[in-house]
């Protein structure tokens, strides 16, 4: 069954600094799509950006890049120059085609001023 | 505006008294889902529809049922609620078509107590 693992509960960087957030997965499959999404404190569920599996180049949006690494399974979140509006419960998700949808418990990050 | 709404957006019931959130997506999407979030366990699907008529469970979905008689709307629907069905919850939707068929477009989510 796949799974996914975020190893850090809590995280928190100064502001305009830089803070990576973990995420580690656990699948047989060869397709399939990556996701960070951000939950601020009005919950909605916003996406950060996506990974496609099949595809080497890491994605970027701005100041969020992710590292894949698909032999580790490993697809961690790096956020440069933190904003405070940055601050929230981020999520990592698995998803598999039309499949279901698998999140990792989340990571709250907090940025200091 | 493209968007995913849900009602209500909160409600306090009663154990075991029947009730129903409604989603609704105006984007013509064909696949939509339901997730509870829960503390430390992040979101988990309970059920999800690739089309009219067609439903499949996720992994929580002992308690819930669901329907998808139009495309648009994909109501979660809990026949005798129980306490450890507080949660919040949310319904999603993404195109089956085009070049982002997997990026999932979230409700505002529905706090739900059951007391």
């Amino acid at each position: 069954a796949q799974t996914v693992t975020q190893s850090q509960p809590e995280m928190s960087v100064q502001e305009a600094e830089t803070v990576t957030l973990s995420c580690t997965y656990d699948t047989s499959e060869s397709d399939y799509y990556l996701f960070w999404y951000k939950q601020p404190p009005s919950r909605q569920m916003i996406l950060v950006i996506r990974q496609e599996a099949y595809k080497q180049q890491n994605a970027t949006e701005n100041r969020f890049s992710v590292n894949f690494q698909k032999a580790a399974k490993s697809f961690s979140l790096k956020i440069s120059d933190s904003q405070l509006g940055d601050a929230a419960m981020y999520f990592c998700a698995y998803r598999r085609g039309y499949d279901k949808v698998i999140f990792g418990p989340g990571t709250s990050l907090s940025v200091i001023p | 505006e493209a968007q995913v709404t849900q009602n209500p957006r909160y409600l306090i019931t009663v154990t075991g008294k029947k009730l129903t959130v409604t989603c609704s997506q105006n984007m013509n999407h064909e696949y939509m889902s339901w997730y509870r979030q829960d503390p430390g366990l992040g979101l988990r699907q309970i059920y999800y529809s690739m089309n009219v008529e067609v439903t499949d469970k996720g992994d929580v979905p002992e308690g819930y049922k669901v329907s998808r008689k139009e495309k648009r709307n994909f109501p979660l629907i809990l026949e005798s609620p129980s306490p450890n069905q507080t949660s919040l919850y949310f319904c999603a939707s993404n195109p089956g078509q085009g070049r982002f068929t997997d990026t999932q477009y979230f409700g505002p989510g529905t706090r739900l107590t059951v007391l």
